[in-house]
């Protein structure tokens, strides 16, 4: 099953740059978009970066996303506290017909 | 501003069914996507699958396919995720979340989790 591939943490000290990767296929983050959702355990999920480097509106300019072939990354510039959180990727999967998530990073501020 | 609102949590039993619901406001219900996604303890978010609100047209993913049901109720712009056979793998929280505008664009609204638990 085609899945994507994200390393299970990374971590960082107040005012860091973390780099999170997703690796995946041709047929889902070769060919299709890739989204970011944060996500506090308890709370519901929020959409973080869509279409590979876009932020919704009121997401920092700290968070920023690149995709390059089939592989893509979030970046986190300024760590800061309230970034502890577990970050997924996602995207359509053109093979299944359907959404893959990444395992998911947990993202902890030292 | 947007929200979901999810029902509250449920214990089954296997081979028994539990339908989820997912109330919506602060966005037009009949113009977006409504998606369904659950996570197991320690497992990864796992798509379920979609209606298209406006149309009714469903999509699931295939391990999916036989046992999940996605409704929508226009007039309380409330969707619903039903799925029977429930076995104890079932056991996670579902997450609905919505296209607002173009799901390439994200799931940008979430609800907040209804934990399933399938227990004898």
């Amino acid at each position: 099953q085609s899945v994507l591939t994200q390393p299970p943490s990374a971590s960082g000290t107040p005012g860091q740059r973390v780099t999170i990767s997703c690796s995946g296929s041709s047929s889902n983050i070769g060919d299709n978009w890739v989204h970011w959702y944060q996500h506090l355990p308890g709370t519901a999920p929020k959409l973080l970066i869509y279409r590979n480097n876009q932020r919704p509106s009121g997401v920092p300019d700290r968070f920023s996303g690149s995709r390059s072939g089939t592989s893509a990354s979030l970046a986190i510039s300024g760590l800061r506290s309230e970034d502890e959180a577990d970050y997924y990727c996602a995207a359509w999967d053109d093979s299944l017909r359907g959404w893959v998530f990444g395992g998911g990073t947990k993202v902890t501020v030292l | 501003q947007m929200q979901l609102v999810q029902s509250g949590p449920e214990v089954k039993k296997p081979a028994t069914s539990v339908k989820v619901s997912c109330e919506t406001s602060g966005f037009t219900f009949t113009s977006s996507v409504m998606q369904w996604v659950r996570q197991a303890r320690g497992q990864r978010l796992e798509w379920i699958g979609w209606i298209v609100v406006g149309s009714g047209n469903t999509n699931y993913a295939q391990k999916f396919q036989e046992r999940v049901t996605i409704t929508r109720d226009m007039s309380t712009s409330t969707a619903y995720m039903e799925l029977s056979s429930l076995r104890s793998e079932d056991t996670a929280v579902y997450f609905c979340a919505a296209c607002t505008t173009t799901c390439s664009a994200g799931m940008d609204v979430w609800g907040q989790g209804t934990t399933v638990i399938v227990s004898s």
